[in-house]
C-alpha cells in the first residue's frame, strides 16, 4: 500500500514564528488531507487538498501531486496551534483505505 | 448538529472480555471507518464501510468485528479482548470514501 512520511517528527517554536511541515507519499493519490490533533485528542480536518494550494487564515497547504509531496504552512504561530499534525492519503487503486503518517508534534511556547 | 458521537469515552477490560464500541453520525454520511491510535504509530485503519450492509477490512482488522445495519451506526466489536488492543479508538465518517473525514472524540480502551 501507499507509504506516507512526515517531517520533522518534532518541532518547537516561539509564539509568532512561522513553520513548514512536509508530507511525502509513495504513490499517486486522489485524496490528501491534513489534520490537527489538539492536546485533548480531538482530530480536526484542516485541509482536503489532493492538488493545488488552499489557505485558511494563518494556515495554508500546497500539494504537488506530480512530485508526491504536500506542505502545511503555519504563519504567526500561536500556543493554540500546539498538537500533532497528521497528513493522510489513499492511492488511486484503494480509494477507501486512508493511510496516515506518523505525525509532526508541534509545540508553540509563549 | 452532533457530528460523530463515540461511546464510551473510557473503558477498562480484563483479558478475554468482550465489548462493543459505539459510533453514530447524524450527517447522513455513507462512509464510516474505525482507526486505532498507538504511540508513535499514527492512526491505522481497522475496518470501514461504504454504506449500510457493506463492510471491508483495513490495515489491522484481526480481533475486531464490524457490521453496518443502518447509515447512522457503525459499532466495533471486540470478541475476546487482549492487552495488545489497548489503544485509543477513533471513528470517522465522510460523504464518500475519498472525502473529508470527520472524527469522533475517541474511546480510550485499556485491556488488563
Amino acid at each position: 500500500g501507499i507509504q506516507v512520511e512526515q517531517s520533522p517528527p518534532d518541532l518547537i517554536l516561539q509564539e509568532g514564528a512561522n513553520s513548514t511541515l512536509r508530507c511525502n507519499f509513495s504513490d499517486s493519490v486522489n485524496n490528501l488531507q491534513w489534520f490537527h490533533q489538539n492536546p485533548w485528542g480531538q482530530l480536526i480536518n484542516l485541509f482536503y487538498i489532493p492538488s493545488g494550494t488552499k489557505q485558511n487564515g494563518r494556515l495554508s497547504a500546497t500539494t504537488v501531486a506530480t512530485e508526491r509531496y504536500s506542505l502545511l504552512y503555519i504563519s504567526s504561530s500561536q500556543t493554540t496551534d500546539s498538537g500533532v499534525y497528521f497528513c493522510a492519503s489513499n492511492s488511486g487503486g484503494s480509494n477507501y483505505k486512508l493511510t496516515f503518517g506518523k505525525g509532526t508534534l508541534l509545540t508553540v511556547n509563549p | 448538529n452532533a457530528g460523530v458521537t463515540q461511546t464510551p469515552k473510557f473503558q477498562v477490560l480484563k483479558t478475554g472480555q468482550s465489548m462493543t464500541l459505539q459510533c453514530a453520525q447524524d450527517m447522513n454520511h455513507e462512509y464510516m471507518s474505525w482507526y486505532r491510535q498507538d504511540p508513535g504509530m499514527g492512526l491505522r485503519l481497522i475496518h470501514y464501510s461504504v454504506g449500510a450492509g457493506i463492510t471491508d477490512q483495513g490495515e489491522v482488522p484481526n480481533g475486531y468485528n464490524v457490521s453496518r445495519s443502518t447509515t447512522e451506526d457503525f459499532p466495533l466489536r471486540l470478541l475476546s479482548a487482549a492487552p495488545s488492543q489497548t489503544s485509543v479508538y477513533f471513528c470517522a465518517s465522510s460523504v464518500t470514501g475519498d472525502g473529508i473525514q470527520y472524527f469522533g472524540a475517541g474511546t480510550r480502551l485499556s485491556v488488563l
